[in-house]
């Protein structure tokens, strides 16, 4: 099976523009989450989609907001971008009852903001 | 509230000399636990999980954790490290009440040194 996939793999944009990043989950896999990686912060859980359903939000600003299709792959959008956005953004997929079962990764899209 | 702790930022190992990366948790609920290893530009890999059972779990690539309920840790072990092993290694906890995202730590830089 082919991976999770993430575009694009580098962004760079300016402060106060707008980004979507896109993620492809595994075939078959239902359950997509985001989470945001910096240095400073760690990893971050930003949200989690399955079947089409935000089911958690983590604490982020509204400025970040995604969306998952019918057919499972998500996007994230982030609004107005700032500096601190500057981050990796990972995407994750995981099969069915995601609770026990492990999340798989993308390679992540590395966001500059200048 | 859930949190994980990862004590060591940096850990050196000789190769060929077994390898500890140190993981506690705290959580309200029974916990699920995870290990991830980061490879540098790359996404998380899995490499193990505890869900319930044999307290010793065994992962890819020749890694073993101990879970410990008394003493709420999920250590990640290897008899005998190798110089590919070094990598950032991150230990996630997640519960199956609230939000059932995965809780990082703060990730711990694994290095083995030939």
């Amino acid at each position: 099976k082919a991976g999770v996939t993430q575009t694009p793999r580098y962004l760079i944009k300016t402060r106060g523009q707008q980004v979507t990043l896109s993620c492809s989950p595994i075939s078959g896999h239902r359950s997509v989450s985001w989470y945001q990686q910096t240095p400073g912060q760690g990893l971050q859980f930003l949200f989690e989609y399955f079947s089409e359903t935000q089911r958690n939000k983590g604490n982020f600003p509204g400025r970040f907001s995604g969306r998952q299709f019918s057919n499972s792959r998500s996007e994230m959008n982030v609004s107005t971008l700032e500096l601190g956005d500057s981050a990796l953004y990972l995407c994750a997929s995981s099969s069915r009852d995601f609770i026990s079962y492990e999340q798989y990764f993308g390679p992540g899209t590395r966001l500059t903001v200048t | 509230a859930q949190s994980v702790a990862q004590p060591e930022d940096q850990v050196n190992v000789a190769e060929g000399n077994p390898l500890t990366v140190k993981c506690t948790y705290s959580v309200s609920g029974n916990p699920y636990l995870f290990w991830y290893v980061q490879y540098p530009n790359r996404g998380l890999q899995f490499l193990l999980k505890y869900i319930t059972g044999d307290n010793l779990v065994k992962g890819s690539y020749g890694f073993e954790a101990e879970f410990n309920k008394s003493q709420t840790s999920f250590h990640l072990k290897k008899p005998s490290a190798l110089v590919s092993d070094s990598a950032l290694y991150f230990c996630a906890v997640r519960v199956i009440t609230g939000a059932n995202n995965l809780f990082f730590g703060t990730g711990t830089r694994l290095t083995v040194i030939p």
